[in-house]
């Protein structure tokens, strides 16, 4: 069973630095690509950023770009998104997602159950 | 960017009623488009990839249809457990984006 655990939320103040984790478990972690997408309170999804199996290519939403940085270590099956210079805006539950297909077709199945940044002072 | 826009905003209908919902994308997309459901207090979960292939698992209840800019997610006969928020999304461009969402509430 494919299992993922995300940790590292909370309470940070504006400007502050946070870095969130996903273990990855039931699947050949390196196979597949990987994203994070956020929910603010009461709002939508946002797709945030996404990593291919290699790590070789990443990508951002323009809202985070610049300032959140994503990365994989496929020894230890655990997927990072590290946020730096935080807003209010980016105050959402985080979610952790594994795609789909081994060919990175970056539909997202299944989701974790997502932690919980608070950007405030 | 791609704009996905999903409409209604809000659905009310009953059990065994079929619900149509309906997501347009600013420039078209193939049939890049997946949607998801997401009910209260939990993380979405996928249910149609690439227009029109149900996730595994997922009910025939459930069809998704459409290419270009034009899609279509059709739930033929409501159950209990269908009431709760859609989503679609994009794989098209980057970025992905996701439409404002649905939400098949209970009349």
């Amino acid at each position: 069973e494919v299992q993922l655990l995300e940790s590292g939320g909370g309470l940070v103040q504006p400007g502050g630095s946070l870095r969130l984790s996903c273990a990855a478990s039931g699947f050949t972690f390196s196979n597949y690509a990987m994203g994070w997408v956020r929910q603010a309170p009461g709002k939508g999804l946002e797709w945030v950023s996404g990593i291919s199996g290699s790590a070789s290519s990443t990508y951002y939403a323009d809202s985070v770009k610049g300032r959140f940085t994503i990365s994989r270590d496929n020894s230890k099956n655990t997927l990072y998104l590290q946020m730096n210079s935080l807003r209010a805006e980016d105050t959402a539950v985080y979610y952790c997602a594994k795609d789909l297909s081994v060919n990175s077709w970056y539909w997202f199945d299944p989701w974790g159950q997502g932690t919980l940044v608070t950007v405030s002072s | 960017e791609i704009v996905l826009t999903q409409s209604p905003a809000t659905l009310s209908l009953s059990p065994g009623e079929r619900a149509t919902l309906s997501c347009r994308a600013s420039q078209s997309i193939s049939n890049y488009l997946a949607w998801y459901q997401q009910k209260p207090g939990q993380a979405p979960s996928l249910l149609i990839y690439d227009a029109s292939n149900r996730a595994t698992g997922i009910p025939a209840r459930f069809s998704g249809s459409g290419s270009g800019t034009d899609f279509t997610l059709t739930i033929s006969s409501l159950e209990p457990e269908d009431f709760a928020v859609y989503y679609c999304q994009q794989r098209s461009n980057w970025p992905l984006t996701f439409g404002g969402g649905t939400k098949v509430e209970i009349k």
